[in-house]
């Protein structure tokens, strides 16, 4: 399963937009990259998912270039609240026989007012 | 509201003893999955299942048991032979593979 690079720490304001970038070189055919947010003594919160090109939901985007061996999560304009660890995860195989996460250690966001 | 429950959110285990954490889903999850986290690090595998009546070892299955008797349900013991057993406890399920996979507010394990 491929493996993730992610800074350790990311500080920002608010009201700013923030990309947090994961490089992901040994990404598989079949992997998709997913995004998860975790607060404090809290489980993972599903951000964002995607496989090539550009995702965009309510909360975030995420850019995935043709190569797919890196991606940028973007956080617009963001809040106090946004202050969590980010987690850049590939290799959730095609009913592969794992199906299982791959967790780094993250991006600590620390946005200030 | 479908969700992920854990119980009990903190709890203290004696040296010796077996505790079990529960984990229960109402979202009709067929896999379901427990991971370690410890302090300033990601989460790690202990135990998988696919389906009922099945499952795999993580990475750090030793020291640990599970049973999935129901789908809805994933129990996961604690044994006296995991030597080092204080962590952060998460259980997750999803619906199918290249789902995301939905996690609880986990069980926080500590040793008297």
């Amino acid at each position: 399963l491929a493996k993730t690079t992610q800074p350790i720490s990311m500080d920002s304001y608010e009201g700013q937009e923030v990309n947090i970038t994961c490089s992901h070189n040994n990404i598989a055919t079949n992997d998709y990259i997913t995004w998860y947010q975790q607060f404090p003594s809290q489980g993972p919160r599903f951000i964002i998912q995607g496989y090539k090109t550009k995702v965009t939901n309510e909360v975030a985007s995420l850019f995935i270039p043709a190569d797919r061996k890196s991606s940028t999560l973007s956080l617009p304009r963001v809040s106090l609240s946004d202050t969590a660890v980010y987690y850049c995860l590939v290799g959730e195989d095609y009913g592969g026989a794992t199906n299982k996460l791959i967790f780094g250690t993250g991006t600590l966001l620390a946005v200030q007012p | 509201d479908g969700g992920i429950t854990q119980s009990p959110k903190y709890l203290f285990r004696k040296e010796g003893q077996n505790v079990t954490l529960s984990c229960e889903q109402n979202l009709n999850h067929d896999a379901m999955y427990w991971y370690r986290q410890d302090p300033g690090q990601g989460l790690r595998l202990i135990y998988y299942s696919q389906i009922v009546n099945d499952f795999q070892k993580g990475d750090i299955a030793e020291g640990y048991s599970v049973s999935r008797e129901k789908k809805e349900s994933f129990p996961l013991t604690v044994t006296s032979a995991q030597k080092n057993p204080t962590a952060f406890y998460l259980c997750a399920s999803r619906r199918e593979s290249n789902q995301p996979q939905h996690f609880g507010d986990g069980t926080r394990l500590s040793i008297l």
